[in-house]
């Protein structure tokens, strides 16, 4: 069963465009929501993150939005770089005492010069 | 973020043999944790390390198979005991530190890629 869901297994982008990865999770309980990249023979990068109580986070060219009523959350990288060629994960946990991170099976985005 | 580094960073190993996995954090952490990933799947966590006190595992994974130590807030290793094929997998341990936001954001070391012949 699984509780968070990235149904894209890859996702490709032309330099400058935006990047739009999405993220689907079944756990009502799910309170904090995370980013990570992943590198190649590297471990993964936190990225960004969103409190349940909050329905859009940005940081430069990165912003998390967070839909509840849907169970989804999407991470748009404008403008997309080379650089940014990577394994995206998305994550989540119930806050609190339960520091427990439940991750999707990730989205190569390839990002085109 | 803290700075964490896991050795080795990589190895081939025979079935039935153990493998010890070492993840040292440059600062005093409060969580440490340890994830697998086996090939085209999501990371799972496999226990929660406890400082001073016995690990905490997840439904699926024993001590027996994955004993894990930490006998301080910046060090902690993993087992993987009695190798099989199926454990072929990258190990990565993740940190959180004390504080609301910082405790839910976990860092994670640079992995260690197993493979078991």
């Amino acid at each position: 069963d699984q509780q968070v869901k990235q149904n894209s297994p890859s996702l490709s982008v032309q330099e400058g465009r935006i990047s739009i990865l999405n993220c689907d999770y079944t756990n009502s309980m799910f309170d904090y929501f995370l980013w990570y990249k992943k590198y190649p023979a590297e471990g993964p990068t936190f990225l960004i993150s969103i409190s349940s109580i909050k329905d859009k986070n940005e940081d430069g060219r990165f912003t998390v939005f967070l839909n509840k009523s849907a169970k989804h959350l999407s991470l748009h990288i404008v403008p997309s770089q080379p650089g940014d060629s990577a394994v995206y994960f998305c994550a989540a946990n119930e806050g609190g005492s339960n520091y427990k991170l439940t991750f999707g099976k990730g989205t190569l985005l390839t990002v085109n010069p | 973020s803290a700075v964490i580094s896991q050795k080795p960073s990589r190895d081939i190993c025979q079935r039935g043999t153990s493998l010890t996995i070492q993840c040292q954090v440059d600062s005093q952490v409060t969580m440490m944790f340890w994830y697998r990933q086996q090939p085209g799947q999501s990371l799972t966590l496999i226990a929660t390390a406890n400082q001073g006190s016995e690990a905490t595992y997840e439904s699926g994974f024993v001590i027996d198979k994955f004993p894990i130590s930490r006998p301080n807030l910046t060090f902690s290793t993993l087992t993987v005991s009695n190798m099989s094929p199926e454990d072929s997998s990258i190990y990565l341990c993740s940190v959180a530190t004390s504080g609301t936001l910082e405790t839910e954001t976990q860092y994670f070391g640079p992995g260690t890629r197993l493979l078991v012949l």
